[in-house]
């Protein structure tokens, strides 16, 4: 148990749905990341948010919508997906975004999403 | 544009063998490097955090090593275990502000009885 609990664990959707993925720290960190992992691609960043603000956005398509609303809680609203939107996404937190190692990421267990 | 090569994709051994998992980054400008490591159905696991300053990090049976002017880092398992199986990643920050990281594919280890 890493403290970061992403839910729901598995979603399918059809192209047409709109769907939430949720994730929660209870670590008291400021810093909350998405992350993308497709089969046989690297884990690719999405979205950093740090204290509620986001601070990157990895040139993600509009048909995903991060949300923020506190330092513990970071949404990622999906609408019109496309099949290859099909993939793992993770979300992470950490203390700060500095580099150092008191900032390092700690990662939930992922929703497992695949678009019909 | 920072890439990361991770070699051997996949690696099996005999339980007890000492292994080496390498890494390798494209642009030499990084902050830091991570290792990771990825259980099925599971996230990530930070291993060890080497700052760009440094040359190596140990942590129990695990050494990671870092050559920032040629581009490389090794992670060394010494004595593996069935339960060191698992996919390892390494990781590159490229920005001060530590937030973006680069990832390579991994290297999926398993480790026999």
């Amino acid at each position: 148990e890493t403290g970061v609990t992403q839910t729901p664990r598995h979603l399918v959707m059809g192209m047409t749905n709109k769907k939430s993925l949720k994730c929660e720290q209870h670590l008291g960190h400021n810093a909350m990341y998405w992350y993308k992992q497709s089969a046989k691609k690297p884990l690719e960043l999405m979205f950093v948010y740090n204290f509620k603000e986001q601070t990157e956005n990895n040139s993600v398509p509009s048909r995903f919508s991060p949300e923020c609303p506190n330092s513990s809680h970071l949404f990622l609203h999906l609408h019109t997906l496309q099949p290859e939107d099909s993939a793992l996404y993770l979300c992470a937190s950490s203390l700060g975004v500095g580099s150092g190692a008191k900032n390092i990421q700690y990662f939930g267990a992922g929703t497992r999403l695949s678009v019909l | 544009k920072q890439e990361v090569t991770q070699i051997p994709a996949a690696l099996s051994v005999p339980e007890g063998e000492n292994l080496v998992l390498n890494c390798s980054f494209t642009d030499s400008a990084i902050y830091n490097l991570q290792w990771f490591r990825q259980d099925p159905g599971k996230g990530l696991t930070s291993l060890l955090l080497i700052q760009s300053s440094q040359r190596e990090q140990t942590s129990g049976r695990l050494n990671a090593s870092l050559d920032k002017s040629s581009g490389r880092s090794t992670l060394y398992i010494a004595a593996s275990q069935p339960g060191d199986s698992a996919t390892y990643l390494c990781a590159v920050s490229v920005t001060t502000s530590g937030s973006r990281l680069t990832f390579g594919e991994g290297t999926q280890l398993t480790v026999n009885p």
